[in-house]
């Protein structure tokens, strides 16, 4: 089983909609949770981190988490075209210093 | 400010030749990462430094070596390049520890490698 796992997608939601990706992962003891856009052929940016259970905001941006089963989560509401990117969801994992990144979810806005 | 940089953008190397990847940041950040992303594969860990001093092995290791020159830098060398090193290289600084303090990790622009 992966550390962390997310589907490769394309997902693919019209403008406007709401975009769900989620991502498991496999560390009960995992405790900080990162979401990060990449654009093709650029470098990841952070969107989100959190790290209690629950839902944390962010403009059209919704993180959430929930450690029991052991998955974390990101909405983007009102979709634009410009959100079509990679998401790569990270994990702390195996061990204090390691923060491991899933495969990616890619996303596809349609106009 | 430019936050983490790399050098070089793209670079072509033959089997067997050796390289030194280049990476500061002028974040004041204590730590410091290098991944590989593959097709399929995301980021790996290849080492990552907590402090200036200090160097530790990621998950994929093998063929490469690492130097912590001072707080700003951060190096990679390959020695004897194989075509399975080909891949794009992300450096990424830390105020504290990623994985620890929970930190945003800030990654540089990449430098894509083709070992032919």
């Amino acid at each position: 089983q992966k550390e962390v796992e997310q589907n490769s997608g394309p997902l693919s939601v019209p403008e406007g909609a709401i975009a769900s990706l989620n991502c498991t992962y496999s560390d009960r003891g995992s405790q900080s949770f990162f979401w990060y856009r990449q654009y093709s052929g650029k470098s990841p940016e952070l969107i989100m981190s959190i790290y209690s259970n629950g839902d944390k905001e962010d403009g059209r941006f919704t993180a959430q988490l929930n450690k029991a089963s052991q998955y974390v989560s990101l909405l983007i509401r009102d979709s634009q075209p410009s959100d079509s990117a990679t998401y790569l969801c990270a994990v702390n994992t195996g061990g204090y210093q390691k923060v491991t990144f899933g495969t990616g979810t890619k996303l596809q806005v349609i106009p | 400010n430019a936050g983490v940089t790399q050098t070089p953008k793209f670079q072509v190397l033959k089997t067997g030749q050796s390289m030194t990847l280049q990476c500061a940041q002028d974040m004041n950040h204590n730590s410091m990462y290098w991944y590989r992303q593959d097709p399929g594969m995301g980021l790996r860990l290849i080492y990552y430094s907590a402090s200036e001093g200090t160097t530790d092995k990621g998950e994929v290791p093998n063929g490469y070596n690492v130097s912590r020159l001072n707080k700003r830098e951060f190096s990679l060398r390959l020695e004897s390049a194989a075509p399975s090193q080909t891949s794009v290289y992300f450096c990424a600084s830390s105020e504290g520890v990623a994985g620890w303090d929970g930190d945003t990790q800030y990654f540089g622009p990449g430098t894509r490698l083709t070992v032919l």
